[in-house]
C-alpha cells in the first residue's frame, strides 16, 4: 500500500506567489518523521524542511513552510513568494523506526513557476 | 555538504553483466542506503545497512546484493543486470532516529542494453 501520496503530478506557479504541494502520508506508527526534498533538473536530492510527529508547531525553513495536519495525515508544503529557481520536483517522504530509518518517498509533484 | 560519493557516476552495461556501484562518506554516519529512481515511482529503497556487514533488504531488493566491509564504503551489486536495472541509483547516509536528515549522494545513472 502506497504510504506517501502526492497527488499533483504538475504545477505551475507565478513568480512571487504561493504556492502549496499537497502530500499525505499512511502509517500506524504513532512517532515518524516527515520530510520534503527538492530534486532540481541537475538530479541531486536536497533537503528542504523536517517534521517530526510529535512536534507541535508546524516546520519552517526560511521560505519553505510545512502545513502539518496530524489527524488528516496530511504534510503540505507551502513555498511563499515563489522564485523562478523553484521550479523542480518535490518528493515528500516519511521515515518510520523499521527499515533501518529508511525513506518512503511519494511520486513526486513537478512546479514551474514562470515569469 | 556531506561527504558522499558515488562511482561510478554514469554507466553502460549490457544485459547478463554483473556491475558493481560504489558509495563512499566521509561523515562517519552509522545508516547507508541503496534507493532507485524510476519515472512514475519517485525513489525506492533496494537495501541498507545500520552497520559493517548488517544489512537487510528494502521494498525492491531482488536482482541486487550489498556489502559493507567497512564503515564509510557501501557496494550495490547486480550479479547480472537486466534492462528492467535501467535507472538511476542513490546512495544515502544518516545518523540513527527519526528526525536525522538523510544526505543523498550525486547518483549513478545505470543504463543496461
Amino acid at each position: 500500500a502506497q504510504k506517501i501520496t502526492q497527488t499533483q503530478p504538475g504545477m505551475f506557479v507565478q513568480e512571487k506567489e504561493a504556492v502549496t504541494l499537497d502530500c499525505t502520508y499512511d502509517t500506524s506508527d504513532p512517532s515518524y518523521g516527515l520530510f520534503w526534498y527538492k530534486q532540481p533538473s541537475s538530479g541531486e536530492m536536497i533537503f528542504l524542511i523536517y517534521q517530526g510527529s510529535y512536534d507541535q508547531q508546524n516546520a519552517t525553513e526560511g521560505r519553505y513552510s510545512l502545513n502539518f495536519q496530524k489527524a488528516r495525515k496530511s504534510a503540505n508544503l507551502v513555498i511563499s513568494a515563489s522564485q523562478l529557481g523553484d521550479s523542480a520536483m518535490y518528493f515528500c517522504a516519511m521515515r518510520e523506526g523499521n527499515s533501518g530509518y529508511a525513506l518512503n518517498f511519494g511520486k513526486g509533484t513537478s512546479l514551474l513557476v514562470t515569469p | 555538504d556531506a561527504g558522499i560519493t558515488q562511482s561510478p557516476r554514469h554507466k553502460v552495461t549490457e544485459t547478463g553483466t554483473p556491475v558493481t556501484l560504489r558509495c563512499h562518506q566521509t561523515e562517519n554516519h552509522r545508516y547507508m542506503y541503496w534507493y532507485r529512481q524510476d519515472p512514475g515511482h519517485g525513489l525506492r529503497l533496494i537495501h541498507y545497512s545500520y552497520g559493517v556487514k548488517d544489512t537487510d533488504k528494502g521494498e525492491v531488493s531482488d536482482g541486487y546484493s550489498v556489502s559493507r566491509s567497512k564503515t564509510e564504503d557501501f557496494l550495490l551489486t547486480l550479479e547480472s543486470a537486466t534492462s528492467s536495472q535501467t535507472s538511476v541509483y542513490f546512495c544515502a547516509i544518516s545518523e540513527a532516529g527519526l528526525a536525522y536528515e538523510q544526505y543523498f549522494g550525486p547518483g549513478t545513472r545505470l543504463t543496461v542494453t
